[in-house]
């Protein structure tokens, strides 16, 4: 049984599409979020939701837009899409440590 | 700002070697330091975490030492194993709330046979 899973796990597309990705947990938590990890490895946080509403909102392009419908769901909606976007986003859940993270959609814009 | 320097970026070693990783902060309300250890094509998950008022703490072959006077902590590996080849985040956190979590820049260990 996968406590945090997101789809898909890859997703190629080009420049200006709109794509979203999808994050699901079922271990109850309160808190979800999105992270955002470069190529370099560095995890930078995007976005924290505490039942169903928005906590953090860090510096992120307002083409970034998370939606929870509950609070075992984060989902996230990319418009326009731009070559800077590619990395590996990571969904993860717990308002207390440690958090669980779902492995990964691997973004890549061409 | 980074309020977590983690380093070095990059380590290797070899089995049985002992890599450190070392980390440091610069916000004394930090009252909570978990290890998270990531395998390629996998999230990162908790490794071992320690809080400021032991100065060492051990969990099989992992080890954390802290040092607060100096704001610094490092993560011990004894006997590596190549199975151990990941990338570390060291982190840190206030209350140990997850919104307040705040990670180290990673290092990439490899450990050759």
């Amino acid at each position: 049984d996968t406590a945090v899973s997101q789809t898909p796990k890859y997703l190629v597309t080009q420049m200006g599409n709109d794509k979203s990705i999808k994050c699901e947990q079922n271990l109850g938590h309160d808190t979800m979020y999105w992270y955002k990890q470069d190529s370099k490895k560095f995890l930078k946080i995007m976005f924290s939701y505490n039942n169903k509403e928005l906590i953090i909102n860090e510096t992120v392009p307002n083409r970034f837009s998370p939606k929870s419908p509950d609070k075992a769901h984060l989902n996230l909606h990319i418009n326009s899409l731009e070559l800077g976007d590619s990395a590996v986003y990571f969904c993860a859940s717990g308002t207390f440590s440690p958090l669980h993270f779902g492995n990964g959609t691997r973004l890549t814009v061409t | 700002q980074q309020q977590v320097k983690q380093s070095p970026q990059s380590l290797i070693v070899q089995k049985g070697g002992i890599p450190i990783i070392n980390c440091a902060y610069e916000n004394t309300a930090f009252d909570y330091f978990p290890w998270y250890q990531q395998f390629p094509g996998k999230g990162p998950a908790l490794l071992i975490a320690i809080r400021p008022d032991v100065s060492e703490k051990k969990e099989g072959r992992f080890t954390i030492s802290f040092n607060k006077s100096a704001k610094q902590f490092s993560l011990h590996i004894m006997d590596s194993q190549p199975g151990d080849s990941a990338t570390y985040f060291c982190a840190a956190s206030i209350n140990n709330a997850g919104n307040m979590l705040t990670f180290g820049g990673g290092t990439r260990l490899m450990v050759k046979p």
